[in-house]
């Protein structure tokens, strides 16, 4: 069984730059969370995807995007970067229905 | 929307000791999960508690819901170095499959 696989680990994006992230989900999990955590924060919801759709979303702009694959993996997009984009991105997927959320080892992004 | 508050916010122990690390809601639990997370890396899932009452044990942790006081506890019997890093209380929130964290307890285990 294949655990959650994020890329990059790291990245130093430019503000006013765009940036994608990538997710692969657990397999036999066909939805994927992400999260943005701060530094010293808790992870904070940006949305989920399921059957390809965004199902909930959670409080960030549209600037935030993404997307899901037939084969659940995922990507979240984000535009025109600012400074307090720099965050570890982490990609969670789970069965729907189900219980349990497994969870990447994340993205760190940088935005200078 | 539903808030988590952990307490403590950060824990410093001897090695070998007992130690609990609480999770508050604001709002009904419909389930409780318990993260840790090593710095600035992914989180590995420790425990889920589905009901009022339940209790699971793992090792050396063991972790509660009380469902009417909107809280949970985990406590980690004589704490070893490989216990430190960071540990996150996460519920499902209103129900749904999105999850609402606290900010994290910092344990740090000193030999």
């Amino acid at each position: 069984e294949t655990g959650v696989t994020q890329s990059p680990t790291h990245l130093i994006k430019t503000r006013g730059q765009q940036v994608t992230l990538r997710c692969s989900s657990q397999s036999g999990h066909n939805t994927v969370s992400w999260y943005q955590q701060a530094l010293g924060q808790g992870p904070q919801f940006i949305f989920q995807y399921y059957r390809e759709e965004e199902n909930g979303r959670g409080n960030f702009p549209p600037r935030f995007s993404g997307l899901q694959f037939p084969n659940y993996s995922s990507e979240l997009n984000v535009n025109a970067l600012e400074l307090d984009d720099s965050a570890l991105y982490l990609c969670a997927s789970s069965l729907r229905g189900g219980y349990g959320y497994t969870f990447g080892s994340g993205t760190r992004l940088t935005v200078v | 929307s539903q808030e988590l508050e952990q307490s403590p916010q950060s824990l410093i122990v001897q090695e070998g000791k007992n130690l609990t690390i609480n999770c508050t809601s604001s709002k009904t639990l419909y389930g409780l999960y318990w993260y840790k997370q090593k710095y600035g890396e992914g989180l590995i899932f420790l425990m889920m508690l589905q009901k009022g009452g339940e209790e699971k044990s793992h090792e050396k942790i063991t972790a509660k819901l009380d469902e009417k006081k909107q809280q949970s506890s985990l406590h980690i019997t004589a704490s070893q170095p490989s216990h430190a890093g960071i540990y996150l209380c996460g519920a499902p929130q209103g129900g749904s499959e999105k999850l609402v964290f606290g900010k994290g307890t910092k344990l740090t285990v000193n030999p």
